[in-house]
């Protein structure tokens, strides 16, 4: 099975400081996502990559960046966390097929 | 523009009823489509892409380009389908553009 592993789960912040979301896959897919998912909105498309050091923004990428020094992992930076950067962040990476394998989420608070 | 659009926030059924979450999208190319269900505690998964024509817990949804809709569908709905159901559009570089998200209730 393709295992999409977010580093943590549930993280509480303060406005203004540095956020550093991890993300790994362990089935040498080429491409990785960072989504958030809000109540009533949806999944919206941060940030993707397709391949190392390859970054792309997507839907929403203002207020964030991203990292992909390493294949299988793709990290997710909120360089100075806001109130309404309190969300749920889900993680996925894709194969040529298209299917996205997602990880959990980390649901972070910015307090 | 892409976009994909899921009417209903909820849709509420007893077991045993016909099930149908709607799905329509807009897109200039060719579309490819898909399902995604989220249940409760766990982590977002594929349940069908319109390409493989192929009937996933005795769900099945049909591509309509005329009426570019991609509606899901279930006979006979059973409580273990209650969930968060999304949909989903390819666009370049396999990302996917997903809908709102309907949230589906089976009551016994």
């Amino acid at each position: 099975d393709v295992k999409v592993t977010q580093s943590s789960r549930y993280l509480v912040k303060r406005t203004g400081e540095k956020v550093f979301l991890e993300c790994v896959q362990d089935m040498d897919h080429e491409n990785m996502f960072w989504y958030r998912q809000d109540p009533g909105l949806g999944l919206r498309l941060i940030y993707f990559s397709y391949d190392v050091k390859m970054k792309e923004k997507g839907d929403i990428p203002e207020g964030y960046s991203v990292s992909r020094e390493k294949k299988e992992r793709f990290s997710l930076i909120l360089e100075s966390a806001s109130t309404n950067q309190t969300s749920m962040y889900l993680c996925a990476s894709s194969s040529h097929t298209g299917e996205l394998f997602f990880g959990e989420g980390s649901r972070l608070t910015v307090l | 523009a892409q976009r994909v659009t899921q009417p209903e926030k909820l849709l509420s059924v007893f077991k045993g009823a016909p099930v149908e979450l709607k799905c329509n999208y807009s897109y200039s190319g060719s579309p490819e489509l898909f399902w995604y269900v989220q249940y409760s505690r766990q982590r977002l998964q594929l349940l069908l892409r319109h390409i493989s024509r192929e009937s996933i817990k005795g769900f099945t949804a049909d591509l309509n380009k005329g009426e570019t809709s991609f509606h899901l569908k279930k006979p006979f709905a059973q409580e273990e389908d209650s969930a968060m159901y999304y949909c989903a559009l390819k666009r370049g570089y396999s990302t996917l553009t997903f809908g709102k998200g309907t949230m589906l209730l089976v009551s016994p």
